[in-house]
């Protein structure tokens, strides 16, 4: 029982560059969510999933795309790295019925230079 | 103003001590979370309380609805606790989850 899984763990990226982050639960959730930890700040919310194919706009959208092809993996995307993405970035996901079952993965620590 | 505030912000311990760590929350909420998030790992729910108190092994929490404050207290403490806490609360409209800031914890053996 895997949970959810986060890839890479680690990445160093240039100014610029676009990468992709994964995360992929393995218990039949509906809802996901991408957050963002900021140092002295509460866990920001980037964009979130209600179910498959459907992505909306948390708090902090500006300079990340999504996407939720697939129920169970909802991936986080930066088209052009800037400084102030660096943050560890975490993936959450819930039944959609649960509201307090929350599941989080283990974080991918990400610095942009 | 942060919805969620955390007190205090860093807190130091010997082995043995008792803990509390406070969260007070300014939102009409339907449920509060405590988190443990340990150096370079993912964040695990540690209590979601709606009110009254969870006691789970050395760890109690405590939630006052009319005063908007929560607690965590840590009984016996070890060197093992030494995390961030952090406290997460559900908001009465919307199912959007406001976190605090965190608490980090260090307990000196």
């Amino acid at each position: 029982n895997a949970g959810v899984t986060q890839t890479p763990k680690f990445r160093v990226l240039k100014t610029g560059q676009s990468m992709t982050l994964l995360c992929a639960q393995d218990m039949n959730h509906e809802y996901m969510y991408w957050y963002r930890q900021d140092p002295g700040m509460g866990l920001r919310l980037i964009h979130y999933s209600v179910g498959e194919g459907t992505t909306a706009k948390g708090e902090v959208p500006d300079g990340y795309n999504v996407s939720r092809l697939k129920k169970q993996n909802f991936l986080l995307g930066l088209e052009s790295a800037a400084p102030s993405q660096t943050s560890v970035y975490f993936c959450a996901s819930r039944k959609e019925a649960d509201y307090y079952g929350y599941t989080f993965g283990s974080g991918t620590r990400l610095t942009v230079v | 103003k942060n919805e969620v505030e955390q007190s205090p912000q860093n807190l130091t311990a010997q082995e043995g001590e008792f803990i509390t760590i406070n969260c007070s929350y300014s939102v009409g909420i339907s449920a509060l979370h405590w988190l443990q998030q340990h150096p370079g790992g993912g964040i695990v729910s540690l209590f979601m309380l709606s009110s009254g108190k969870k006691k789970h092994g050395r760890l109690i929490a405590t939630i006052n609805i009319q005063e908007k404050h929560s607690s965590l207290h840590i009984t016996a403490s070890h060197p093992r606790d030494s995390a961030v806490y952090i406290c997460a609360v559900l908001m009465e409209y919307g199912n959007k989850l406001v976190f605090g800031a965190g608490t980090i914890l260090r307990v000196k053996s």
